[in-house]
């Protein structure tokens, strides 16, 4: 198994830029949470889809960030306009459902830069 | 409201020595607690997670133990080695019986060939 897949590794763009970012979860997998990891605020979860519904977006900062999970094997993160404080690695993590037992797995995540 | 902490938050040791992390919550009503370890730009590896009713949890020479009424989980790693540098965090679900996770501050652990 390849593991949570996310796109692109790095990416570094300028103030107002739309940003996108992928990932494909764990073929089987039905629930997928996308993370920021920042060094002021640590790792924060922004939102969460079971089987491709979002479920929780409370923690998504403000309108400029949209997720969306088309499909079971793939989802979005975008930012629209992106601006420098967006700056932080961003993780998306699957698990095989949204029980507290399920165990996530994450992603190896996507540094974002935004100048 | 959970809020979940790590001490200490940087640890340097010389190779060999047995070594213990730290996670304190402050909700006890958690029904399971996970151990992750990160490597540098790199993403997040669960380690061990501990049921609610469990007390320890044992892999290698990891070693987590729980304690819900204190608050209180540790990380054992036991023999450290160089390969064991990282930053440990722990994460234990909030928000109801969903496995959204609440993670620790982490501590960046160095081990000293």
């Amino acid at each position: 198994d390849a593991g949570v897949i996310q796109s692109p590794r790095h990416e570094v763009t300028e103030m107002g830029q739309e940003v996108t970012l992928r990932c494909k979860p764990i073929s089987g997998h039905n629930s997928l949470f996308w993370y920021r990891q920042t060094m002021m605020r640590g790792l924060e979860l922004l939102i969460y889809f079971n089987n491709n519904v979002p479920i929780d977006d409370s923690g998504m900062p403000e309108d400029r960030f949209s997720a969306k999970m088309p499909n079971a094997s793939f989802s979005t993160l975008k930012i629209q306009p992106s601006e420098p404080r967006d700056s932080a690695v961003y993780f998306c993590a699957s698990s095989s459902g949204i029980a507290s037992y399920n165990e996530q797995f994450f992603g190896p995540g996507t540094r974002l830069t935004v100048l | 409201k959970q809020e979940v902490t790590q001490i200490p938050a940087a640890l340097s040791v010389p190779e060999g020595e047995n070594l213990v992390l730290n996670c304190s919550f402050t909700d006890s009503a958690i029904y399971n607690l996970q151990w992750f370890r990160q490597d540098p730009g790199k993403g997040l590896t669960s380690l061990l997670l501990i049921q609610s009713s469990q007390r320890e949890q044992t892999s290698g020479r990891l070693n987590a133990s729980l304690d819900k009424s204190s608050g209180r989980s540790t990380l054992y790693i036991a023999a450290s080695q160089p390969g064991d540098s990282a930053t440990y965090l722990c994460a234990v679900p909030y928000g109801g019986a969903t496995n959204k996770l609440i993670f620790g501050t982490g501590t960046l652990l160095a081990v000293q060939p």
